[in-house]
Protein backbone atom coordinates (compact mmCIF):
# COMPACT_ATOMS: atom_id res chain seq x y z
CA UNK A 1 0.00 0.00 0.00
CA UNK A 2 1.96 2.74 -1.60
CA UNK A 3 -0.70 5.83 -0.65
CA UNK A 4 -0.01 8.63 -2.36
CA UNK A 5 2.58 8.71 -5.21
CA UNK A 6 3.64 11.14 -7.27
CA UNK A 7 6.44 11.88 -9.42
CA UNK A 8 9.02 13.46 -10.40
CA UNK A 9 10.09 14.44 -7.06
CA UNK A 10 11.83 17.48 -9.05
CA UNK A 11 11.78 19.46 -12.20
CA UNK A 12 13.44 22.48 -13.99
CA UNK A 13 12.03 23.81 -16.93
CA UNK A 14 11.92 26.52 -19.20
CA UNK A 15 9.78 29.38 -19.54
CA UNK A 16 6.56 28.24 -22.35
CA UNK A 17 7.43 24.50 -21.88
CA UNK A 18 4.59 22.09 -20.75
CA UNK A 19 4.69 19.16 -18.44
CA UNK A 20 2.46 16.90 -16.56
CA UNK A 21 2.75 16.57 -13.01
CA UNK A 22 1.89 12.49 -11.80
CA UNK A 23 -0.22 11.90 -8.77
CA UNK A 24 -1.20 8.39 -8.05
CA UNK A 25 -3.34 6.44 -5.42
CA UNK A 26 -4.27 3.32 -4.58
CA UNK A 27 -6.34 3.62 -1.65
CA UNK A 28 -9.69 3.62 -3.62
CA UNK A 29 -10.30 7.25 -2.89
CA UNK A 30 -12.91 9.10 -4.42
CA UNK A 31 -11.75 12.65 -3.69
CA UNK A 32 -8.24 14.24 -4.81
CA UNK A 33 -6.50 17.68 -5.31
CA UNK A 34 -3.88 19.58 -6.23
CA UNK A 35 -2.55 22.52 -3.89
CA UNK A 36 0.59 24.55 -4.33
CA UNK A 37 3.00 25.63 -1.57
CA UNK A 38 4.90 28.77 -1.56
CA UNK A 39 6.75 30.60 0.70
CA UNK A 40 4.62 32.64 3.25
CA UNK A 41 1.11 31.57 1.35
CA UNK A 42 0.70 27.93 3.10
CA UNK A 43 -1.31 25.82 0.92
CA UNK A 44 -3.21 26.79 -2.17
CA UNK A 45 -6.11 24.58 -3.67
CA UNK A 46 -5.66 24.51 -7.86
CA UNK A 47 -7.96 21.93 -9.21
CA UNK A 48 -9.86 18.76 -7.17
CA UNK A 49 -11.70 15.96 -8.44
CA UNK A 50 -14.86 14.09 -6.58
CA UNK A 51 -14.66 11.35 -8.84
CA UNK A 52 -13.78 9.90 -12.22
CA UNK A 53 -14.86 12.09 -14.87
CA UNK A 54 -15.86 14.81 -12.66
CA UNK A 55 -12.74 18.04 -11.75
CA UNK A 56 -13.92 21.21 -10.16
CA UNK A 57 -11.38 24.44 -10.19
CA UNK A 58 -9.76 25.27 -6.71
CA UNK A 59 -8.69 28.85 -5.97
CA UNK A 60 -5.70 29.31 -8.46
CA UNK A 61 -6.88 26.94 -11.64
CA UNK A 62 -5.22 29.63 -14.33
CA UNK A 63 -1.96 27.91 -16.24
CA UNK A 64 -3.65 24.26 -15.33
CA UNK A 65 -5.58 21.89 -16.17
CA UNK A 66 -6.59 18.67 -14.70
CA UNK A 67 -8.23 15.38 -16.08
CA UNK A 68 -9.32 12.19 -13.90
CA UNK A 69 -10.28 9.10 -16.34
CA UNK A 70 -9.32 6.67 -13.16
CA UNK A 71 -9.79 6.61 -9.62
CA UNK A 72 -6.86 5.82 -9.63
CA UNK A 73 -4.80 8.64 -11.54
CA UNK A 74 -5.27 12.72 -11.15
CA UNK A 75 -2.38 14.15 -13.17
CA UNK A 76 -1.90 18.08 -13.23
CA UNK A 77 -0.93 19.38 -16.45
CA UNK A 78 0.93 22.67 -16.62
CA UNK A 79 0.03 24.12 -20.05
CA UNK A 80 2.88 26.77 -20.58
CA UNK A 81 5.02 27.09 -17.71
CA UNK A 82 6.17 30.38 -16.09
CA UNK A 83 8.38 31.42 -13.58
CA UNK A 84 5.21 32.17 -11.23
CA UNK A 85 4.60 28.30 -11.26
CA UNK A 86 7.64 27.71 -9.42
CA UNK A 87 6.30 26.39 -6.46
CA UNK A 88 6.33 22.84 -4.38
CA UNK A 89 2.92 20.72 -5.94
CA UNK A 90 1.14 18.30 -3.46
CA UNK A 91 -1.35 16.24 -4.52
CA UNK A 92 -4.23 15.12 -1.86
CA UNK A 93 -6.53 11.88 -1.70
CA UNK A 94 -9.36 10.95 0.81
CA UNK A 95 -11.91 8.44 0.70
CA UNK A 96 -14.74 10.78 -0.18
CA UNK A 97 -16.20 13.90 -0.46
CA UNK A 98 -17.48 13.76 2.93
CA UNK A 99 -14.52 12.64 4.51
CA UNK A 100 -12.50 15.43 2.28
CA UNK A 101 -11.20 17.13 5.66
CA UNK A 102 -8.71 13.67 6.32
CA UNK A 103 -6.18 14.13 3.02
CA UNK A 104 -3.32 12.08 2.55
CA UNK A 105 -0.91 14.55 1.03
CA UNK A 106 1.76 13.00 -1.34
CA UNK A 107 5.97 13.55 -0.72
CA UNK A 108 5.74 16.90 -3.53
CA UNK A 109 6.92 17.79 -7.08
CA UNK A 110 9.48 21.01 -6.50
CA UNK A 111 9.02 22.43 -9.94
CA UNK A 112 11.76 25.61 -11.07
CA UNK A 113 10.68 27.40 -13.97
CA UNK A 114 13.44 29.24 -15.67
CA UNK B 1 -14.35 28.20 8.91
CA UNK B 2 -13.27 29.15 12.42
CA UNK B 3 -9.97 31.05 13.01
CA UNK B 4 -7.50 29.49 15.02
CA UNK B 5 -4.62 30.85 16.87
CA UNK B 6 -1.26 28.82 17.76
CA UNK B 7 1.58 30.00 19.15
CA UNK B 8 4.32 30.57 16.44
CA UNK B 9 6.86 27.55 17.94
CA UNK B 10 7.93 25.67 21.08
CA UNK B 11 10.63 23.85 22.08
CA UNK B 12 10.11 20.09 23.74
CA UNK B 13 12.81 17.29 25.36
CA UNK B 14 12.97 14.23 23.78
CA UNK B 15 10.96 11.53 25.37
CA UNK B 16 8.86 14.22 27.39
CA UNK B 17 5.04 14.81 25.94
CA UNK B 18 4.78 17.69 24.12
CA UNK B 19 1.78 19.70 24.54
CA UNK B 20 1.20 21.42 21.55
CA UNK B 21 -2.32 24.61 22.49
CA UNK B 22 -4.69 26.07 20.19
CA UNK B 23 -7.55 28.69 20.56
CA UNK B 24 -10.85 28.41 18.67
CA UNK B 25 -13.00 30.57 20.52
CA UNK B 26 -15.63 31.03 17.41
CA UNK B 27 -16.18 27.30 17.28
CA UNK B 28 -19.81 26.58 15.76
CA UNK B 29 -21.13 23.68 17.07
CA UNK B 30 -21.15 21.30 13.79
CA UNK B 31 -17.31 22.08 13.56
CA UNK B 32 -14.35 19.73 14.32
CA UNK B 33 -11.09 20.58 15.34
CA UNK B 34 -8.87 18.72 12.79
CA UNK B 35 -4.61 18.66 13.10
CA UNK B 36 -2.46 18.29 10.74
CA UNK B 37 1.37 18.33 10.72
CA UNK B 38 4.06 18.82 8.52
CA UNK B 39 7.79 17.64 8.88
CA UNK B 40 10.42 20.16 6.78
CA UNK B 41 10.21 18.73 3.07
CA UNK B 42 7.47 16.42 3.07
CA UNK B 43 3.37 16.56 2.30
CA UNK B 44 1.50 17.29 5.49
CA UNK B 45 0.18 14.63 7.48
CA UNK B 46 -3.07 14.21 9.57
CA UNK B 47 -2.98 13.41 12.80
CA UNK B 48 -6.42 13.20 14.47
CA UNK B 49 -9.56 15.04 14.77
CA UNK B 50 -12.72 15.46 17.21
CA UNK B 51 -15.88 17.25 17.86
CA UNK B 52 -16.06 17.80 21.84
CA UNK B 53 -14.94 14.34 23.32
CA UNK B 54 -11.09 13.50 23.59
CA UNK B 55 -9.84 11.44 21.71
CA UNK B 56 -6.74 9.39 21.23
CA UNK B 57 -4.86 7.30 18.14
CA UNK B 58 -2.00 5.73 17.21
CA UNK B 59 0.06 8.97 16.94
CA UNK B 60 -1.42 11.71 19.40
CA UNK B 61 -4.76 12.34 21.75
CA UNK B 62 -6.71 15.62 21.35
CA UNK B 63 -8.08 17.11 24.65
CA UNK B 64 -11.02 19.45 24.12
CA UNK B 65 -12.03 21.67 26.50
CA UNK B 66 -15.80 21.52 27.59
CA UNK B 67 -16.58 25.14 26.22
CA UNK B 68 -14.80 23.82 23.04
CA UNK B 69 -13.14 27.20 22.61
CA UNK B 70 -9.57 25.43 22.58
CA UNK B 71 -8.19 22.46 22.69
CA UNK B 72 -4.26 20.56 22.87
CA UNK B 73 -2.51 18.13 20.98
CA UNK B 74 -0.47 15.98 23.09
CA UNK B 75 2.35 13.98 21.67
CA UNK B 76 2.95 11.47 24.84
CA UNK B 77 6.68 10.69 24.01
CA UNK B 78 7.94 13.42 21.43
CA UNK B 79 11.16 11.78 18.97
CA UNK B 80 13.11 13.89 17.28
CA UNK B 81 11.07 12.62 14.21
CA UNK B 82 7.98 14.44 16.01
CA UNK B 83 9.84 18.13 14.83
CA UNK B 84 7.46 19.40 12.58
CA UNK B 85 5.24 22.46 11.73
CA UNK B 86 1.37 21.62 13.40
CA UNK B 87 -1.45 23.01 12.23
CA UNK B 88 -4.56 23.47 14.11
CA UNK B 89 -7.56 23.64 11.78
CA UNK B 90 -11.34 23.77 12.55
CA UNK B 91 -13.31 22.77 9.97
CA UNK B 92 -17.42 21.74 9.33
CA UNK B 93 -17.65 17.62 9.59
CA UNK B 94 -19.57 18.06 6.21
CA UNK B 95 -20.07 19.61 3.80
CA UNK B 96 -18.04 23.52 3.48
CA UNK B 97 -15.21 24.94 1.19
CA UNK B 98 -12.92 22.38 -0.86
CA UNK B 99 -9.67 24.36 0.51
CA UNK B 100 -8.10 22.78 3.29
CA UNK B 101 -6.59 26.48 5.27
CA UNK B 102 -3.56 25.43 7.13
CA UNK B 103 -2.47 29.11 8.47
CA UNK B 104 0.79 29.65 9.63
CA UNK B 105 0.86 26.57 12.10
CA UNK B 106 3.62 26.34 15.04
CA UNK B 107 6.76 24.92 14.83
CA UNK B 108 7.79 22.59 17.31
CA UNK B 109 11.16 21.57 17.77
CA UNK B 110 12.07 18.53 19.82
CA UNK B 111 15.54 18.65 21.06
CA UNK B 112 18.02 15.77 22.23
Amino acid sequence: NAGVTQTPKFQVLKTGQSMTLQCAQDMNHEYMSWYRQDPGMGLRLIHYSVGAGITDQGEVPNGYNVSRSTTEDFPLRLLSAAPSQTSVYFCASSYSIAAKNIQYFGAGTRLSVL
Amino acid sequence: DAKTTQPPSMDCAEGRAANLPCNHSTISGNEYVYWYRQIHSQGPQYIIHGLKNNETNEMASLIITEDRKSSTLILPHATLRDTAVYYCIVRVGQGGSEKLVFGKGMKLTVNP
